[in-house]
């Protein structure tokens, strides 16, 4: 077996608070981002995008943040819930739709 | 659509022998993506696919790994002798241009 892991960053947080999930990314030339939510046993599911001429874009109960100054990117979770309980990747999109993501953070809701 | 479709969903093989995973992208997509998840390496990207054409198989670990992909819906990943440390979980995963990518359930790969 494997004797030293990936270690996950790791945000706890009570239920019904906010959440903030943050990734740094690696290209500048990136122009497409994606959040992912992966829940135990399943593949990743299509959280928000935003483009690079947007900074900021909202969907329901979740806000996409983009720094491109410092290439980062922050994932908000209003009123957070125990079915937000997962593991979060950030993805960045690279020149031909190459499409790479970042190590992950889990989020654990506390009830 | 019923989404992207892997199969098997689990695989338990013998080191040294081939191991075939299949993928059946989402219908009317044009990239196709072969990932491979571990504890020690996160979500690592293996391959990925244009209209059938591979474009970019630097992630590919060597080359006892090979994937094809003969029409356009319906793609392979081999590996051929498969080894213990090829034990991880694998994804398939299927977009149009510029937009998100659709993943499969994934492949649960374990060399014994």
């Amino acid at each position: 077996g494997e004797s030293v892991g990936l270690h996950l960053p790791t945000l706890s947080v009570q239920e019904g608070d906010n959440s903030i999930i943050n990734c740094a990314y690696s290209n500048s030339a990136s122009d497409y981002f994606i959040w992912y939510k992966q829940e135990s046993g399943k593949g990743p599911q299509f959280i928000i995008d935003i483009r690079s001429n947007m900074d900021k874009r909202q969907g329901q109960r979740v806000t996409v943040l983009l720094n491109k100054t410092v290439k980062h990117l922050s994932l908000q979770i209003a009123a957070t819930q125990p079915g937000d309980s997962a593991v979060y990747f950030c993805a960045e999109n690279i020149s031909g739709n190459m499409l790479t993501f970042g190590g992950g953070t889990r989020l654990m809701v506390k009830p | 659509d019923a989404g992207v479709i892997q199969s098997p969903r689990h695989e338990v093989t013998e080191m040294g022998q081939e191991v075939t995973l299949r993928c059946k992208p989402i219908s009317g997509h044009d990239y196709l993506f072969w990932y491979r998840q571990t504890m020690m390496r996160g979500l690592e990207l293996l391959i990925y696919f244009n209209n059938n054409v591979p474009i970019d198989d630097s992630g590919m670990p060597e080359d006892r790994f090979s994937a094809k992909m003969p029409n356009a819906s319906f793609s392979t990943l081999k590996i051929q002798p498969s080894e213990p440390r090829d034990s991880a979980v694998y994804f398939c995963a299927s977009r149009m241009l510029d937009t998100e990518a659709f993943f499969g359930q994934g492949t649960r790969l374990t060399v014994v």
